[in-house]
């Protein structure tokens, strides 16, 4: 079946523009999770939603960032005010519940900001 | 506090040489996940194996291979006669009760050859 749908793939935009980053998980998960990745480093956590549950937000770097979950599927991730420090690929990875079940990931998209 | 720790920032190998991917972690639940994930170039992180906290049962799947020490709290991940399809960022991670998943920084391995 489908995997994790992210898009776009690739963004550039100039400091200080907003920008929305989507995820679509796979159908019948209920556990979504936002990652990021600077060039060379490990996963960051941002942001992880859990059915109808508050999202946990502990992750979010700034308040510039935010994200929400309708419908209990499609996410997006939004940056306000982007700086270049935001350059990096964000992840976006979903599983059935997020206790013991294993995270499927998306291919991310790139974000450059100029 | 929990944590995740693979050493091993960047490792080469040359084909058919075998090797061991190290990941320490820290965590003072009791019940908790270990899971592998390898990215490859193309950038999407593929699952390769979860160990819950009570089975420390060694995993054996082909040429890949898993030896989990809850003594050392250590989850070692050695691929037998590396080959250059092998060459990727190899991610270790923990998830606790807690249900956020803590990630390693990865190792980074070539298999030159």
């Amino acid at each position: 079946g489908a995997g994790v749908s992210q898009s776009p793939s690739n963004k550039v935009t100039e400091k200080g523009k907003d920008v929305e980053l989507r995820c679509d998980p796979i159908s019948g998960h209920t556990a979504l999770y936002w990652y990021r990745q600077s060039l060379g480093q490990g996963l960051e956590f941002l942001i992880y939603f859990q059915g109808n549950s508050a999202p946990d937000k502990s992750g979010l770097p700034s308040d510039r960032f935010s994200a929400e979950r309708t419908g209990g599927s499609v996410s997006t991730l939004t940056i306000q005010r982007t700086q270049q420090e935001d350059s990096a690929v964000y992840l976006c990875a979903s599983s059935f519940y997020s206790y013991n079940s294993p995270l499927h990931f998306g291919n991310g998209t790139r974000l450059t900001v100029t | 506090a929990q944590k995740v720790t693979q050493a091993q920032t960047e490792i080469s190998v040359v084909e058919k040489e075998d090797v061991t991917l190290d990941c320490v972690y820290e965590t003072r639940d009791t019940t908790y996940y270990l899971f592998w994930y390898k990215q490859p170039p193309s950038g999407e992180l593929v699952f390769l194996i979860r160990r819950n906290s009570f089975d420390e049962q060694n995993e054996i799947s082909g040429r890949y291979s898993w030896n989990f020490q809850k003594s050392t709290s250590s989850f070692n991940f050695t691929i037998t006669a590396s080959q250059v399809v092998d060459s990727a960022v190899y991610f270790c991670a923990l998830l606790f009760t807690g249900n956020q998943f803590y990630f390693g920084t990865g190792t980074s391995l070539t298999v030159i050859p």
